[in-house]
């Protein structure tokens, strides 16, 4: 079965400042990864994807991931954040080679970007 | 142009009642999902349907059934409503199962 951690509840930061959220998953088969970022009262909306092939993806809003199979990690990189970027963010995997799309979330971490 | 639409955005109700909540997307996906996030954020998935077809069924009480009259609505029908219930439920669609999804902004369900 896979499963996602998301190594961090809560990140503070200060403006400007570089950033990482980690993410690491666990499963038995090839996998898709997707970070997403969630604003105060609204839906996930997706900020990267790895499928295949390069593993350092770019995003929007500035971020990028670097998938690492050999440490089964996903993790979220944005090198100056503002203030607009705090949000939730949730790292999220489903199995390669399924054709159902279920998505596994981890728990969600807080960032906090203080000015 | 809203590409998934939830509706309604809040619903608070008692305890024992049956509701629906509809969702609509307008990208022409044929995969479409509902998420459950609890009080901690955490979200999960409930169902799928692919083009009307149900393919995912994760370990949801009876009380709750989706209905897909067409490939752009899924909708959620909750039974004898329960407090534990309470939670933010998403819609999502997909254009397939290796394509990312697209959520709504969420049903907030609340019960008294």
């Amino acid at each position: 079965a896979q499963s996602v951690t998301q190594l961090d509840s809560q990140v503070p930061v200060f403006e400007e400042a570089p950033v990482e959220l980690r993410c690491n998953y666990s499963s038995s088969v090839s996998v898709y990864l997707f970070w997403y970022v969630q604003y105060p009262n609204q839906g996930l909306q997706l900020l990267l994807k790895y499928l295949s092939g390069s593993t350092l993806v770019k995003g929007i809003n500035g971020f990028e991931a670097e998938f690492n199979k050999s440490q089964t990690s996903f993790h979220l990189r944005k090198p100056s954040v503002h203030i607009s970027d705090t949000a939730e963010y949730f790292c999220a995997v489903s199995e390669g080679s399924s054709n159902t799309g279920k998505l596994i979330f981890g728990q969600g971490t807080t960032l906090q970007v203080k000015p | 142009d809203t590409a998934v639409s939830q509706t309604p955005k809040y619903l608070v109700t008692q305890m024992g009642n049956d509701k629906s909540i509809k969702c609509e997307q307008n990208l022409g996906h044929d995969t479409m999902y509902w998420y459950k996030q609890d009080s901690k954020k955490f979200l999960k998935i409930m169902f799928s349907y692919n083009n009307k077809e149900l393919i995912i069924n994760e370990t949801v009480p009876n009380r709750f059934s989706p209905k897909s009259p067409d490939k752009a609505h899924l909708n959620l029908h909750i039974n004898s409503l329960e407090l534990g219930d309470s939670a933010v439920y998403f819609c999502a669609s997909s254009q397939g199962s290796q394509w990312p999804q697209h959520f709504g902004d969420g049903t907030r369900l609340s019960i008294l």
